[in-house]
C-alpha cells in the first residue's frame, strides 16, 4: 500500500463547477500538507500549504485536512478552463531535519468551457 | 524575485553515459531538494541538501549523487545511465526558517535516455 493515495482521474467538469480533489494517507505522523498544480511538462506550482488539521482558504482555493480520517481535500470554486492541470498532494511528518515530502500520483483535471 | 532555475531544460543521453543537472535556488533559500518524476507519477524524493551537507536521501542507487555549493546552488549527477532514468528531474528550494515550510519547484530538466 502506498503511503499517499490519490485518484489519477481524469476528472472532467464544466466551467464554473466546484471541484473536489482528495488524497488519503496512511502515516499518522504526517503534519505538513501541500497542494501543487502542474501543467503539462512543467514544474509543480505551490497552491496551498497547511500545517496539521483545519481549513485554509486562498481566493478560489480551499484546503482541508482531517487528520482523524487521514484525508485531505482541495476545493476549487468557480473552476476555469485555465485550472485544467494535474493536481498533486504532498505531505511529510514533523521531524527536525527531515524534509522528504511524499507525493500522490496526481489527479488530472479538465475544466470544459 | 527569480524563482528556482534549472539547466539544461532538455537532455538526451545514451545508456551508460553520465549526466550533470544544475539548480539555483530562490534567493535567500539555503535548502535544495532533488526529485525524480516519471511520466504519470508524482515526484519521488532523491536528495536534500542544506548548508552544503546532505540531510536526506531517498531510495535511489549510488549512481545518483549530488552536492551543494557555497552559493547554495546544487548539482545532481547520475552515472551509468539506464533507460529507466528517463524522467523529469525537479529541484525544489526552501527557506528553512521556523514557520516556513513551503517548498518551491523549478521547471525541471527533462532527461531522455536512449
Amino acid at each position: 500500500q502506498k503511503e499517499v493515495e490519490q485518484d489519477p482521474g481524469p476528472l472532467s467538469v464544466p466551467e464554473g463547477a466546484i471541484v473536489s480533489l482528495n488524497c488519503t494517507y496512511s502515516n499518522s505522523a504526517f503534519q505538513y500538507f501541500m497542494w501543487y498544480r502542474q501543467y503539462s511538462r512543467k514544474g509543480p506550482e505551490l497552491l496551498m500549504y497547511t500545517y496539521s488539521s483545519g481549513n485554509k482558504e486562498d481566493g478560489r482555493f480551499t484546503a482541508q485536512v482531517d487528520k482523524s480520517s487521514k484525508y485531505i481535500s482541495l476545493f476549487i470554486r468557480d473552476s476555469q478552463p485555465s485550472d485544467s492541470a494535474t493536481y498533486l498532494c504532498a505531505m511529510r511528518p514533523y521531524k527536525s531535519g527531515t524534509y522528504k515530502y511524499i507525493f500522490g500520483t496526481g489527479t488530472r483535471l479538465k475544466v470544459l468551457a | 524575485d527569480a524563482g528556482v532555475t534549472q539547466s539544461p531544460t532538455h537532455l538526451i543521453k545514451t545508456r551508460g553515459q553520465h549526466v550533470t543537472l544544475r539548480c539555483s535556488p530562490i534567493s535567500g533559500h539555503k535548502s535544495v531538494s532533488w526529485y525524480q518524476q516519471v511520466l504519470g507519477q508524482g515526484p519521488q524524493f532523491i536528495f536534500q541538501y542544506y548548508e552544503k551537507e546532505e540531510r536526506g536521501r531517498g531510495n535511489f542507487p549510488d549512481r545518483f549523487s549530488a552536492r551543494q555549493f557555497p552559493n547554495y546552488s546544487s548539482e545532481l549527477n547520475v552515472n551509468a545511465l539506464l533507460l529507466g532514468d528517463s524522467a523529469l528531474y525537479l529541484c525544489a528550494s526552501r527557506r528553512l526558517r521556523p514557520g516556513s515550510n513551503e517548498q518551491f519547484f523549478g521547471p525541471g530538466t527533462r532527461l531522455t535516455v536512449l
